[in-house]
């Protein structure tokens, strides 16, 4: 079945540096989302990537969806300590939104 | 909007013991799904379902049923609760036809088999 990897698992910066987390499919995606997970919260949706070569910002975020369409990066310009948590990718099965494989996440702490 | 809400916050079981963990949506979406988070890791899909009356396996549907007799409610079942599957569950929904297809997760249940 399909595979979803993340690294680095754990991160950890001093606030004010940047942070970047990948993520790898074992095969092709339709599409790739990406959550956030506060500590002791549940994921919430950030952003959804669909086309090949695809790139999104939002604010301090830029998410970025590789040309074969399997792979995906989430940088973070400036880390704030509000940055803290979790952040999973999760690779959508195109046929059924329902059913979707995420990546064991990358956990980021930020030193003030 | 409650949005997604799951009952109970949190569960203790002895072993051999069963229970039903209850997720509900108000928002009208067809697509609802079943995750367990184990510390340090991802979400694992235990089972999902497309719409009233229809539901299939994930990748770890063992030790877990469903129905979905409604689409408001999904409720797993638990059958005969084991240590291995002291996790966070987590429910989703998700509104089916337009995308992107935003997963909306409850709170979670925490439960704990000794």
């Amino acid at each position: 079945g399909q595979q979803v990897m993340q690294i680095p698992q754990y991160q950890h910066v001093q606030e004010g540096e940047d942070f970047t987390t990948y993520c790898n499919s074992s095969t092709t995606l339709s599409n790739i989302q990406w959550y956030k997970q506060r500590p002791g919260g549940h994921p919430v949706f950030l952003i959804q990537l669909v086309k090949s070569g695809e790139v999104k910002k939002q604010k301090r975020l830029t998410f970025q969806f590789g040309e074969a369409k399997k792979n995906s990066s989430l940088h973070i310009t400036a880390t704030q300590t509000t940055d803290v948590g979790t952040y999973f990718c999760a690779g959508l099965d195109n046929t059924n939104a329902g059913k979707s494989t995420f990546g064991d996440g990358t956990t980021l702490t930020v030193k003030p | 909007n409650a949005g997604v809400t799951q009952t109970p916050k949190f569960q203790v079981l002895k072993t051999g013991q069963s229970m039903t963990l209850q997720c509900a949506q108000d928002m009208n979406h067809e697509y609802m799904s079943w995750y367990r988070q184990d510390p340090g890791m991802g979400l694992r899909l235990i089972h999902y379902s497309v719409g009233a009356g229809i539901t299939d396996q994930g990748e770890v549907p063992n030790g877990y049923n469903v129905s979905r007799s409604t689409t408001e409610d999904f409720p797993l079942r638990l059958l005969s609760a084991a240590p291995s599957q002291t996790s966070v569950y987590f429910c989703a929904s998700i509104p089916a036809g337009t995308a992107p297809y935003e997963q909306y997760f409850g709170p979670g249940t925490r439960l704990t088999v000794t």
